[in-house]
């Protein structure tokens, strides 16, 4: 298994423009996670789907964010438009009830 | 609400033992895991305890009480590779799947 795969790795962008994060979870899993992370406030949890439905998203900071997962293979985070403060690794997280989640690689946001 | 406090740095020697501790505070529990994440790594995970007492996994131990809302992570033998941050985690209430995470622990192992 290639394990949860994210892309891109690395994204520069400038405020004002729309940022896309890419994630494909584990083949069989059913939750899937988008995590943010800083050194100010650690691991947050941004939202969490289950079978691809969205379940909670009070994680979300604003409505810059969204998150979609139009399917079991796929799913995407939003932001638009992205701010210096959006400067943070977004994981993608997948897993099952009852087992320990895996973690993509993160992508590096820098907002300039 | 829910939150977790766990030390944010410990120092060991290399060979030692050291213990993580993590403290929660919830309105529901259902276990707590543990992550490691090396710098520019992402978290991996380590254990889950649903239940009271050690489980065991190589060189690396959890421990749970539920009564005293505590858990700890115990790691032996201590390697170089060790140096990382440990992140206790645990859902607030509603079952497994929203899990919030402490703001971990950097571990620094030392020759």
């Amino acid at each position: 298994d290639a394990g949860v795969i994210q892309s891109p790795r690395h994204e520069v962008t400038e405020m004002g423009q729309e940022v896309t994060l890419r994630c494909k979870p584990i083949s069989g899993h059913d939750y899937l996670f988008w995590y943010r992370q800083t050194m100010m406030r650690g691991l947050e949890l941004l939202i969490y789907f289950n079978n691809n439905v969205p379940i909670d998203d009070s994680g979300m900071p604003e409505d810059r964010f969204s998150a979609k997962m139009p399917n079991a293979s796929f799913s995407t985070l939003k932001i638009q438009p992205s701010e210096p403060r959006d400067s943070a690794v977004y994981f993608c997280a997948s897993g099952r009830a009852g087992y320990g989640y895996t973690f993509g690689s993160g992508t590096r946001l820098t907002v300039v | 609400g829910q939150s977790l406090e766990q030390p944010s740095e410990v120092t060991a020697v290399e060979g030692a033992i050291v213990q993580i501790n993590c403290t929660y505070q919830t309105s529901g529990f259902y276990g707590l895991s543990w992550y490691q994440q090396h710098d520019g790594g992402a978290p991996t995970f380590l254990s889950y305890n649903a239940l009271d007492g050690l489980e065991e996994t190589g060189r690396f131990s959890s421990f749970l009480s539920r009564s005293d809302s505590y858990g700890y992570l115990l790691l032996q033998e201590l390697q170089m590779k060790d140096s990382a941050s440990y992140f206790c985690a645990a859902p607030p209430e509603g079952g497994y799947q929203k899990v919030t995470f402490g703001i971990g622990t950097k571990l620094q192992v030392i020759p």
